[in-house]
Order: structure tokens, then sequence, then C-alpha cells
């Protein structure tokens, strides 16, 4: 099994500020990594995949880079509806997927 | 457009079965895979399994081999997710999710809207 652990577990920006959330997978995992943002009460919605493509209707700030087993997203000017948590899923090991534990992005 | 719909929250006793329905539109449900995911209060997401609606084969997270089981109806283009055994432990929002390829290699989406499996005497 692929363990994937995220970093920070809790991550505080204030608006307007860049933010980096990181990634790292156990073993390689190529470029076959996606980015989800989940807000409360709601179902994950996928950002990016591919390690670095941007999901349809996903915002310019959004970034993602890395491959192996380091990976990043960077949300280069946060907006208020970007505090959420954030998984990274490495797809790589394919049917056995996996997910990291999460970052909570919070308003500081 | 894609769409997933889940069936509604559940409420169930310790050792009892669940069975949660999604309803695929907008896209050939037979063409993409169907995962499921569960996550319990306050914790990450947890992959469950995987199948293939138009073999029908499928395929378990370890963890819940023997307990759950993957079915669907093509005729209706809905997956179903059946887990046994359920213990307090299994209290959790259920989601289904498609595979966003038909290629070996993608993640996932859409998601359906979860649906709430509560286990309590």
């Amino acid at each position: 099994e692929i363990v994937m652990t995220q970093s920070p577990a809790t991550l505080s920006v204030s608006p307007g500020e860049r933010a980096t959330l990181s990634c790292r997978a156990s073993q390689s995992v190529s470029s076959n990594l996606a980015w989800y943002q989940q807000k409360p009460g709601q179902a994950p919605r996928l950002l990016i995949y591919g390690a670095s493509t941007r999901a349809t209707g996903i915002p310019a700030r959004f970034s993602g880079s890395g491959s192996g087993t380091e990976f990043t997203l960077t949300i280069s000017s946060l907006q208020s509806e970007d505090f959420a948590v954030y998984y990274c899923q490495q797809y790589n090991n394919w049917p056995l997927y996996s997910f990291g534990q999460g970052t909570k992005l919070e308003i500081k | 457009q894609v769409q997933l719909v889940q069936s509604g929250a559940e409420v169930k006793k310790p050792g009892a079965s669940v069975k949660v329905s999604c309803k695929a539109s907008g896209y050939t449900f037979t063409s993409y895979d169907i995962n499921w995911v569960r996550q319990a209060t306050g914790q990450g997401l947890e992959w469950m399994g995987w199948m293939n609606p138009n073999s029908g084969n499928t395929g378990y997270a370890q963890k819940f081999q023997g307990r759950v089981t993957m079915t669907r109806n093509t005729s209706i283009s809905t997956a179903y997710m059946e887990l046994s055994s359920l213990r307090s432990e299994d209290t959790a929002v259920y989601y289904c999710a498609r595979k966003k390829g038909s290629g070996w290699y993608a993640p996932f989406d859409p998601w359906g809207q979860g649906t709430l499996v509560t286990v309590s005497s």
C-alpha cells in the first residue's frame, strides 16, 4: 500500500497571501497525483490531476507541481472561498488508491 | 451534465447491513469505473473499493474484504455498495465517485453528494 503524507495538518494564512501545501508518497507515484478541495458538508471536488493539470473550471490561482514522491499545491492569492480542507490522492497504484490525511487551510 | 445521485441517509443497528445506491446520469454508465470512499465525522477520506460497471468486476480495500459488496444494475445506470456486519465505527458519510477517464490512471470526478450511514443501538 502506498502511504500518502500531507503537511502541515493545519495551515493558517491571511486572505491575499500565498498558501503552499505538501504531499509525500511512500514510493514513487510518477505524476499520477490529484488534489481535492472539500468544504464542510460537501463532497470533495477535483482541483488538480496529473500533478499539475487544473480540472475544468478551476481558477488559475491553483497550481500543482512535483513528480515521483514529492508534490505541492500552491494557491497564489487566497480568496475567502479557498479556506477548506485539501486532500492529495495517488492513483498510480491502480486500482489500490490512497489519500493523504488532509490539510486544513484556515483564515489567519 | 455528468452527475451521481446517492440514496438517502440510513440508521442501522450493529450487526445489520446497509445498501447505498448511486444513480449515474449524463454519460454512458458502463464506460467508467465507480469507486466508493467513506469519511467518518471530522476524519479523512478512506477508499473502500472499485467496480467496473461493464464487466461487474470489483476490487476491495483489504480492510473491507469479506464485508463489502459492490454491484450494479446497468438497466437503470445505478451502482450499489452493501456493507455488512455493521459496527459503530462504520458510522460515516459514504461517497460514490466516478473515475475521470476510461484508462488505467485517472482521479475521481465527479462525486456523489454522499450518504450518511449511522450505526447505533
